[in-house]
């Protein structure tokens, strides 16, 4: 079965400092990858997509970057975090291609509170 | 261009009652159309989807949803609604070979 994973869980972070977050996906070939940011606990802004390795999309311009090194593995980025990056980062998966059946998976969550 | 509507910012419905939790969307031609729900603090879960066939689809957790083309909605319903149902709920559409776009989510609580 497939199973995707985000780390870390929390992150407190200063203002100006760089930031990191994985997001890796098992037991599937050529998923699409997803980065959502969710605020204050209600709706959801996608952030970046990728349809595969080396290829983002960015849906909005922002203090964010995210790169696909591999496959399965999806990283959101930034060099120098703002008060405003304070979040829920959330990574989601689909089948790619013809495996795909319209859904979304979704990982468990980063929490993001820039200090 | 795709969009979807959740009316309520919050639904508060007594504990063995039946619930709803409206959604209306938009879309140029036949619509995919999904439900999760969000506990605190953690990822969405999904919950059930409309691709075609029988308008009425069951899902997770007892939960069901009606697709309504004349009326261009997706409700989310449960006959008899549990504490434990409380939750952000999302509805969601897409256009086929496009993005899922989310709707802006809908509090259910659940009172004993």
């Amino acid at each position: 079965s497939q199973t995707i994973h985000q780390w870390p869980a929390t992150l407190v972070q200063p203002v100006g400092s760089p930031l990191s977050l994985e997001c890796t996906v098992e037991g599937t070939s050529n998923p699409n990858l997803y980065w959502y940011r969710q605020a204050a606990g209600r709706g959801l802004q996608l952030l970046f997509y990728s349809v595969g390795i080396g290829q983002i999309s960015s849906e909005v311009p922002q203090n964010l970057s995210a790169s696909r090194p591999q496959d399965r593995q999806f990283i959101l980025s930034s060099k120098k975090l703002l008060l405003s990056d304070s979040g829920f980062y959330l990574c989601a998966w689909e089948g790619g291609g013809l495996v795909n059946t319209g859904e979304l998976f979704f990982g468990e969550g980063s929490r993001l509170t820039v200090l | 261009a795709q969009s979807v509507a959740q009316p309520e910012d919050q639904v508060n419905v007594a504990e063995g009652n039946p619930l709803t939790v409206k959604c209306t969307y938009s879309v140029s031609g036949n619509p995919y159309l999904f439900w999760y729900v969000q506990y605190p603090n953690r990822g969405l879960q999904f919950l059930l989807k409309y691709i075609t066939g029988d308008n009425l689809v069951k899902g997770s957790y007892g939960f069901e949803a009606e697709f309504n083309k004349s009326q261009t909605s997706f409700h989310l319903k449960k006959p008899s609604a549990l504490v434990s149902d409380s939750a952000l709920y999302f509805c969601a559409v897409r256009d086929p070979g496009d993005k899922l776009i989310f709707g802006t989510g809908t509090r259910l609580q659940v009172f004993p």
